[in-house]
């Protein structure tokens, strides 16, 4: 069966090292997206791609970096972690825009 | 600014009672996703409404859609346990639909046997 996987599900790291957490979907789908979720703030997009090699910023994207070399991977790097980044990450996709989201399973990471 | 505002943001009920989630957003987005969540875990689709007036059920779920009022609601019928979870909507940040989703803050729902 298709689905959408993430690694790890957990993560604790150190203030300023660089981390990426991996997302890889099986259902080809074009539109990818990833998004953290704290209390208080809901969800709230970070990047996002509609297929490969396209990237875009979303609302909090400063800190963050991705790459869409292929259909099926959207690996997100936080390039010198910070506190303020600690948060559950989920990454989603979509086959169309009339589509909504299938969910990975998210990660738990933290940044002491 | 754009806004998506759920209300409540809690919700404690006994079983067996009826309510309803509102959902109020300010995009021009002509669809509307609702997700749910559980503790711990991902957000699983539940609906997807893509007109003015479209209506959804799912078991005791029922969704509906009005873009002139911007608003959508999720209603709640004979509340059962299982149903405990954190609900969200979501409409498009933009018209044109382009797939970017913009999330209410969420309702906690709880349903007390």
């Amino acid at each position: 069966d298709a689905e959408i996987t993430q690694s790890p599900r957990h993560k604790i790291t150190e203030t300023g090292r660089q981390v990426t957490l991996a997302c890889h979907q099986t259902w080809n789908h074009n539109n990818m997206f990833w998004y953290r979720q704290d209390l208080g703030h809901g969800l709230r997009l970070i990047h996002y791609s509609y297929g490969v090699q396209d990237t875009n910023k979303g609302e909090v994207s400063d800190g963050y970096s991705v790459s869409r070399s292929n259909t099926e991977d959207l690996p997100l790097t936080l390039e010198s972690a910070a506190s303020s980044q600690t948060s559950v990450y989920f990454c989603a996709s979509s086959p169309t825009v009339n589509y909504g989201y299938t969910f990975g399973s998210g990660t738990r990471l933290t940044v002491v | 600014e754009l806004k998506v505002e759920q209300n409540p943001l809690f919700l404690s009920m006994q079983e067996g009672k009826n309510y309803t989630i509102y959902c109020n957003y300010s995009t021009t987005s002509d669809r509307l996703y609702w997700y749910r969540q559980d503790p711990g875990k991902s957000l699983e689709s539940l609906f997807v409404l893509l007109s003015n007036g479209a209506v959804k059920q799912e078991g005791r779920l029922m969704a509906s859609l009005d873009t002139k009022a911007r608003l959508s609601t999720l209603h709640i019928t004979a509340a059962v346990h299982d149903l405990s979870a954190t609900y969200f909507c979501a409409v498009d940040i933009e018209s044109g639909n382009t797939g970017k989703l913009i999330f209410g803050q969420g309702t906690t729902l709880q349903v007390k046997p």
